[in-house]
């Protein structure tokens, strides 16, 4: 069973507006988060972060919410921008741990 | 770049047979990992290491094993493949130049094709 859900394999977006990605864990244990990007025939690159001591993270065009008694977390993007189109994922671990579980990931299309 | 190194980047090979991948970092990290990315599966971890000649399983261990002799390389041996491996394969460290100490910072990926 998927500790790490991500239920929208894709998405597009017009260029400029908001994407949103979503992500739910299931695991109550789970009290770090980190947002990857990749790109094909590259490796994932970290994004963001976020900790179960806070709701909000912000660095530049992302912001990532937690939502903890829903177990669910979002990353924001705005505004986006045609670069931004890559595979996201959503990965989680405990004990701000060094393990994390990832999960299937949403291909982001951002439309010119 | 961090300093992570996969090699080799790409491989074809027959089923039954052996193979090693590598991962080499300049970081001096503790931590590293192998995770196999697969469509519909994202990155599971295969197997990790928390220091020299101390290795753990992970999610898909069957089939693979690890060694790590030396801080900065750690190895992915296939015994026997199997077109199930067929896959992309990612080593990562905890850590990186341009990332926080509790951050995975991943390789450019191993690509395997299991005839």
């Amino acid at each position: 069973d998927q500790q790490v859900k991500q239920n929208s394999p894709s998405l597009s977006v017009q260029e400029g507006r908001i994407s949103i990605l979503n992500c739910d864990y299931t695991n109550s244990m789970f009290d770090y988060f980190l947002w990857y990007k990749k790109y094909p025939a590259e490796g994932p690159t970290f994004l963001i972060s976020i900790s179960s001591i806070k709701d909000k993270n912000e660095d530049g065009r992302f912001t990532v919410f937690l939502n903890k008694s829903a177990k669910h977390l979002s990353l924001h993007i705005v505004p986006s921008q045609p670069g931004d189109s890559a595979v996201y994922f959503c990965a989680a671990s405990h004990n701000y741990g060094q393990n994390f579980v990832f999960g299937p990931g949403t291909r982001l299309s951002v439309l010119p | 770049d961090a300093g992570i190194t996969q090699s080799p980047r790409h491989k074809v090979t027959e089923t039954g047979t052996p193979v090693t991948l590598r991962c080499h970092q300049t970081e001096n990290h503790r931590y590293m990992y192998w995770y196999r990315q697969d469509p519909g599966h994202g990155l599971r971890l295969i197997h990790y290491s928390y220091g020299v000649k101390d290795t753990d399983k992970g999610e898909v261990s069957d089939g693979y094993s690890v060694s790590r002799s030396k801080t900065e390389d750690f190895l992915l041996t296939l015994e026997s493949a199997t077109s199930s491996q067929t896959s992309v394969y990612f080593c990562a460290i905890a850590g990186g130049v341009s990332s926080g100490a509790n951050v995975l910072t991943f390789g450019a990926g191993s690509r395997l094709t299991v005839l």
